[in-house]
């Protein structure tokens, strides 16, 4: 059974700070692997996916990385910003479309 | 990229009532999804919403407590039956395939209090 984690489960960083949360899964045998932000009470939006073929995916201040093999994913913030605070979900896709989710990432960037 | 609306946004139910929840989706989509997420806690997913045939669901749902409907590409509707304080969580719709490709999408959300 896939089974993804997240860590660290919650971070505070001043403003204009780099960072980097972490993601790791289980069974390699993914199809994908996606990035999500989710602000309170709110639903989910999509910030990357990554193929299982790919390293690497960016936009904007945001890059995902993948490393199939070793089941790992990082997901790189540039220059934070207050509103870049909401909770991150990393999730992974394999066999019969189900996607596996992580606990999540609550980050807070202070201004 | 799809636009995805539910209905309602949020309700406040008493025990033992059901509540039927709708998605609709602005293209035609290949897989719609139900996900579950408690408070505190990740999302898990409830089923797979088949169009024109019975759902698909994840081990510990069933098809009494969450009967699920799908009768067309752009519209869903999953119903919380005989609902018990457990109950209460933040119930997401998803979608993805055809012209979205491999990106999941998800909808707001249904916000779900059970007294």
């Amino acid at each position: 059974k896939q089974e993804v984690t997240q860590i660290p489960a919650a971070l505070s960083v001043p403003e204009g700070e780099n960072l980097v949360l972490n993601c790791s899964f289980t069974d390699s045998a993914i199809y994908n692997l996606q990035w999500f932000r989710q602000d309170p009470g709110k639903g989910l939006t999509s910030l990357l996916l990554i193929q299982s073929s790919q390293r690497e995916q960016t936009s904007g201040r945001l890059n995902a990385s993948l490393d199939k093999s070793s089941g790992r994913s990082t997901l790189y913030i540039a220059a934070s910003q207050p509103g870049d605070s909401a909770t991150y979900l990393c999730a992974v896709k394999a066999a019969g479309n189900m996607l596996t989710f992580g606990g999540g990432t609550r980050l807070m960037v202070k201004p | 990229s799809a636009v995805i609306s539910q209905k309602p946004s949020r309700d406040i139910c008493q025990r033992g009532t059901s509540l039927t929840i709708q998605c609709q989706v602005d293209s035609q989509v290949t897989m719609m999804f139900w996900y579950r997420q408690q408070p505190g806690q990740s999302l898990t997913l409830i089923a797979t919403a088949n169009q024109g045939s019975e759902a698909t669901y994840e081990s510990g749902f069933v098809i009494d407590k969450f009967p699920i409907s799908r009768p067309n590409l752009t519209f869903s509707t999953l119903t919380v039956s005989n609902m018990s304080p457990e109950d209460s969580s933040i119930y997401l719709c998803s979608v993805g395939g055809g012209t979205l490709g491999d990106t999941q999408y998800f909808g707001p959300g249904t916000r779900l209090t059970v007294l």
